[in-house]
């Protein structure tokens, strides 16, 4: 059972390049989201999704993009790439029924130049 | 002023100390508490979660919520190198949001 995972580990642009980091779940949970972790920052919420076909913005959503096409996969795009965006980025997910517990991947490491 | 508050550490124990993690929030509000513990270069995992006042415990584990001080705890009992790692709380207002307000994180480290 693979969980999460999180492609790539780690990536570095440069200003005003896009990408997207890709999210894939096999626990069939309908819940996806997408954090952002910064030092002294904690975590916070990018974007998040309750099913395939549904998705919202959550505390810092501006330069990204998602969708939600599959159960499976939670993709998130940056449009144009920026210095502010170096972090490390995290997908979580969680059964319907237990938001709470929140499974998340192995991270991505980005750095924007 | 942050909602969560949690002291970023490092907090260095001998192995076998009892440990106190703590986070002080500002939303009385909230009532469903959590602790992840996250390893260097990994995602978190998620340790405890309660809901409301009240002590919970799992193993070496025990969270601990005051919400007449806007304070919570974890305790680890019989601590261990492995447990050398970043623990953050959680917390929220309502059920089945993602509205979570995540803390900072303390590094602990188990000294062997």
């Amino acid at each position: 059972n693979a969980g999460v995972t999180q492609t790539p580990k780690f990536q570095v642009l440069k200003t005003g390049q896009s990408m997207t980091l890709q999210c894939a779940q096999d626990m069939n949970h309908e819940y996806m989201s997408w954090y952002r972790q910064d030092p002294g920052m904690g975590l916070r919420l990018i974007h998040y999704s309750v099913g395939a076909g549904i998705t919202d913005q959550g505390e810092v959503p501006n330069g990204y993009n998602v969708s939600r096409s599959t159960t499976e996969d939670f993709p998130l795009r940056l449009l144009s790439a920026a210095p502010s965006q170096t972090s490390v980025y995290f997908c979580a997910s969680s059964p319907g029924t237990a938001i709470e517990k929140l499974f998340f991947g192995s991270g991505t490491q980005l750095s924007v130049l | 002023q942050k909602e969560v508050e949690q002291d970023p550490g490092p907090l260095s124990v001998p192995e076998g100390a009892i440990v106190s993690l703590n986070c002080t929030y500002s939303n009385s509000a909230f009532q469903y508490f959590m602790w992840y513990r996250q390893y260097s270069r990994k995602g978190p995992e998620l340790l405890m979660y309660t809901y409301s006042s009240g002590n919970k415990e799992d193993g070496r584990f025990t969270a601990q919520v005051d919400k007449s001080s806007k304070y919570i705890s974890l305790f680890i009992r019989d601590s261990q190198p492995s447990d050398s790692a970043t623990y953050l709380c959680a917390m929220s207002a309502v059920s089945g949001t993602y509205k979570y307000i995540f803390g900072t994180g303390t590094r602990l480290k188990v000294l062997a």
